[in-house]
């Protein structure tokens, strides 16, 4: 019954590592997106995903890049980790209506939780 | 700018209690969508409730309601008679038509309910 999966719940890096984390969902989803949750500030947008190959800045995009080279996965990169970066980072998907775009409802991942010493 | 307030930041309740959680937006839209999540201890967000801004009718479901009053632009919460399993992180978010579609989530409120 999984729907959107990622691939760590949990990782320790040190400053300066290359991190990948994924994100797979099996629903068809067109729309994708990358979280980041820090107490006090809820959910912030870092990148989204409405299509194969197409990606488009969220709130704080800055330190990270993504990649969406199929249609069910969507990675996030952070190119040279922080420890600011120390985080939940939270994958989701859903539906593109072209109607109605405001209306679909987000699936969620179980969540990456990031240290980086 | 878009913002969702949710002011409590952690409540703890006895089990049987009623407790409310409150939600403040702001948009300039007049086309939106609330809803509301639940985060359990396990941390994956769960959907619990979607709004249009056009359908002001209260809903239940079960020992859950919601209360949407344009006028003061929120959409609270209430849990009747709490048990322990509604212990979680409950966020309020806003969406906007958009082609990709974007949330704006609370920074949501922490319910305790204790046995």
């Amino acid at each position: 019954d999984v729907k959107v999966t990622q691939s760590s719940r949990y990782l320790v890096k040190r400053t300066g590592e290359k991190v990948f984390l994924e994100c797979v969902q099996d629903m068809d989803h067109e729309n994708m997106f990358w979280y980041r949750q820090d107490p006090g500030l809820g959910l912030r947008l870092i990148y989204f995903s409405y299509d194969v190959k197409m990606k488009e800045k969220g709130d704080i995009p800055e330190g990270y890049s993504v990649s969406r080279e199929k249609k069910e996965r969507f990675s996030l990169i952070l190119e040279s980790a922080s420890t600011n970066q120390t985080s939940m980072y939270l994958c989701a998907s859903s539906k593109r209506d072209m109607l109605d775009s405001g209306a679909n409802v987000l699936t969620f991942g179980a969540g990456s939780r990031l240290t980086v010493l | 700018a878009q913002k969702v307030t949710q002011a409590q930041t952690e409540i703890s309740v006895v089990e049987k209690e009623d407790v409310t959680l409150d939600c403040v937006y702001e948009t300039r839209d007049t086309t939106y969508y609330l809803f509301w999540y639940k985060q359990p201890p396990s941390g994956e967000l769960v959907f619990l409730i979607r709004r249009n801004s056009f359908d002001e009718q209260n809903e239940i479901s079960g020992r859950y309601s919601w209360n949407f009053q344009k006028s003061t632009s929120s959409f609270n919460f209430t849990i009747t008679a709490s048990q322990v399993v509604d212990s979680a992180v409950y966020f309020c978010a806003l969406s906007e038509p958009y082609y990709g579609q974007n949330f704006v989530f609370g920074p949501g409120t922490r319910l305790s309910v204790l046995p």
